[in-house]
């Protein structure tokens, strides 16, 4: 039970804003965040462990519905180096799982 | 130190070889992974060592043995590979279980021929 992700790819100019949703159809304990760039090791954004919790660094943040078992990830004033995949990653109860969403092809121009 | 280190890179093997990948991290994590990615596709879960003990196994072929030797080390041994086999070969680590962001290597590119 991958969690979908959506869009499947987004092209966006400098400077303009971005949405990333994530669904899973399990119940969620958490909501993990990564970016990985091409050739590269997928690195950590941000965790949401609360239901409607939301969070957010400089100009990205997330959002954790988890009523409706959703996320999403919110780019705004977009930069070069926001380039690459996106993946959430979800944690259910009891396990030590993080199962991967299927990815958002993020690529920025100037 | 947020590092985690993988050897080798890039690891070349036959369908009759045996190989081992290796992993460390100094974070003090207390739960280490080993994901397969294939190109353009998610991280896919192969194992979880938590305290050290294995606690979750993908149903993965045989043919990929881990090994946690102490909570700094995680290590893969690879025998008798099929070229399908052939994936970047991630490793993570966490402070615990999956309420904690888990920090990867660089990975290894491996190739199956």
């Amino acid at each position: 039970q991958q969690p979908v992700q959506s869009p499947q790819a987004v092209i966006l100019r400098e400077g303009e804003d971005a949405v990333i949703n994530c669904s899973s159809s399990k119940a969620l304990y958490s909501v993990h965040w990564y970016r990985q760039k091409h050739g590269e090791a997928p690195v950590f954004l941000m965790i949401l462990l609360k239901g409607g919790e939301q969070k957010g660094h400089e100009k990205i943040s997330a959002s954790f519905n988890e009523k409706k078992q959703q996320s999403s990830l919110y780019l705004t004033a977009s930069q070069l180096s926001y380039s690459g995949t996106y993946f959430c990653g979800t944690g259910s109860y009891n396990t030590d799982k993080l199962i991967f969403g299927t990815g958002t092809r993020l690529q920025v121009f100037p | 130190d947020t590092e985690v280190t993988q050897t080798p890179k890039h690891l070349v093997m036959g369908m009759t070889n045996k190989k081992s990948l290796k992993c460390e991290q100094h974070m003090g994590h207390r739960a280490m992974y080993w994901y397969k990615q294939k190109a353009k596709k998610p991280p896919e879960l192969m194992f979880v060592y938590s305290y050290e003990k294995l606690s979750i196994n993908e149903s993965v072929p045989s043919r990929f043995s881990p090994e946690c030797p102490n909570s700094s080390l995680l290590n893969l041994h690879l025998h008798a590979l099929q070229p399908e086999d052939s994936a970047l070969y991630l490793c993570a680590s966490s402070q615990a279980e999956v309420s904690y962001e888990q920090y990867f290597g660089p990975g290894t590119r491996l190739t199956v021929t």
